[in-house]
């Protein structure tokens, strides 16, 4: 069974530049979360994908958008980068959206400069 | 909103002693979860266990040991013999739903600030 692989695992952008983050699910999961971990804080909802369809979203800006495909593998984009979007990005898959658990892969380390 | 609140920033111990992570959380919610999960170095976060709001039962996996007191809104982790491959992040989290796409609900994950927990040799 292939565990959550994310791509790719390190990354350097420009202040205002635009980046894509990417992630395949765990086989067998059609769910699909994203989230933000800056240093030394807990993990942070971005938003959930279920089904190729937004499924509930954090508290973040419009810029943060994403997509998922029909293989259940999923994208985070980040539009007009700032220096805070520098983190950790982390992406789930579970089962069927709701409360089952949330399988995370290795992250992604974003930072802006 | 609901909130986790892990109290202890960092814990030090040494190798074979017992130790207690504490989490307390809130939420407004009748039917929720509970989550625990280990942040090695390498960063990826590792599922150890999920309570529902329903089942107080304390549960108890090898050396670990979950406490959940709906009294008292805490899901305390026990460690037990503790070595050094014990040393990580752990998060306690809390699971919020609401109503989704089709008429599912998602799973948000509220988590903890993390308690650091180095076991010495």
């Amino acid at each position: 069974e292939t565990g959550v692989t994310q791509s790719p695992t390190h990354l350097i952008k420009t202040r205002g530049q635009q980046v894509t983050l990417r992630c395949s699910s765990q086989s067998g999961h059609n769910t699909v979360s994203w989230y933000q971990q800056a240093l030394g804080q807990g993990p942070q909802f971005i938003f959930q994908y279920y089904r190729e369809e937004e499924n509930g979203r954090g508290n973040f800006p419009p810029r943060f958008s994403g997509l998922q495909f029909p293989n259940y593998s999923s994208e985070l984009n980040v539009n007009a980068l700032e220096l805070d979007d520098s983190a950790l990005y982390l992406c789930a898959s579970s089962l069927q959206g709701g409360r089952y658990e949330q399988y995370f892969g290795p992250g992604t380390r974003l930072t802006v400069t | 909103a609901q909130k986790v609140t892990q109290a202890q920033t960092e814990i030090s111990v040494v190798e074979k002693e017992d130790v207690t992570l504490d989490c307390v959380y809130e939420t407004r919610d009748t039917t929720y979860y509970l989550f625990w999960y280990k942040q090695p170095p390498s960063g990826e976060l590792v599922f150890l266990i999920r309570r529902n709001s329903f089942d107080e039962q304390n549960e108890i996996s090898g050396r670990y040991s979950w406490n959940f007191q709906k009294s008292t809104s805490s899901f305390n982790f026990t460690i037990t013999a503790s070595q050094v491959v014990d040393s990580a992040v752990y998060f306690c989290a809390l699971s919020e739903g609401g109503p989704g796409a089709g008429g599912t609900s998602y799973g948000k994950l509220t988590f903890g600030q993390g308690t650091i927990l180095t076991v010495h040799p």
